[in-house]
């Protein structure tokens, strides 16, 4: 049984690109929630995806964006990419569907801005 | 919001037991949860507790939680070298509400 995984592992950008980022949710689940890890800090909310929709966002700009495919899978897009949106971004699955509340995350992404 | 706090650093001698404490804010929060993040690596789940229960053991980790404190904390007995990593508290409300961290606690277990 497949976990949680996201692709590419490591990237690097410039300042004013834009990137994507992937995530396969764990089999079973529906239910998609990306977070940022800045060095040093915890994890924060980005936003969350259920039924291919939108259903929940933390205090992130509208520069960050999601998707969430008919099979569950989920992008992210950063536009006009910032030195600060230099982090370990991280996808995690759950059912909500299913009740299955417990968040498992993948391996993450690092992204690196220069 | 919720806010959730633990101290930074912790440093235990291998074979002693560890304990990791994690204070929050909302007391509506159902699922309490204890993560480990190992250099360079994505969230692991340890374990996790539901708000109305005081107690769970699994294995060398046994979670407690005191409500009307709104403290919970992890024990890791026998600790290892191993153990070495950071560990996240983490608070969850229900299943559509977004899981809150702490800034983790980075523990160092000296051989």
């Amino acid at each position: 049984d497949a976990g949680v995984t996201q692709s590419p592992t490591h990237l690097i950008k410039t300042r004013g690109q834009q990137v994507t980022l992937r995530c396969s949710p764990k089999s079973g689940h529906d239910t998609v929630s990306w977070y940022q890890q800045a060095l040093g800090q915890g994890p924060q909310f980005i936003f969350q995806y259920y039924e291919e929709e939108e259903r929940q966002r933390g205090n992130f700009p509208d520069r960050f964006s999601g998707h969430q495919f008919p099979n569950y899978s989920s992008e992210l897009n950063v536009n006009a990419l910032l030195l600060g949106d230099s982090a370990l971004y991280l996808c995690a699955s759950s059912s909500l569907a299913g009740r299955k509340d417990t968040q498992y995350f993948g391996p993450g992404t690092r992204l690196t801005v220069l | 919001g919720e806010d959730v706090e633990q101290s930074l650093f912790l440093s235990v001698r291998e074979g002693d037991s560890s304990v990791i404490n994690c204070t929050y804010t909302d007391s509506s929060s159902t699922y309490l949860y204890w993560y480990k993040q190992e250099p360079g690596a994505g969230l692991q789940l340890l374990t996790y507790i539901f708000s109305n229960m005081d107690m769970k053991q699994d294995q060398r980790l046994t979670v407690l939680l005191n409500k009307k404190d709104k403290h919970l904390s992890l024990r890791i007995a026998d600790t290892q070298t191993g153990d070495s990593a950071i560990y996240f508290c983490a608070v969850l409300r229900t299943g559509n509400t977004p899981l809150v961290f702490g800034k983790g606690t980075r523990l160092s277990v000296i051989a």
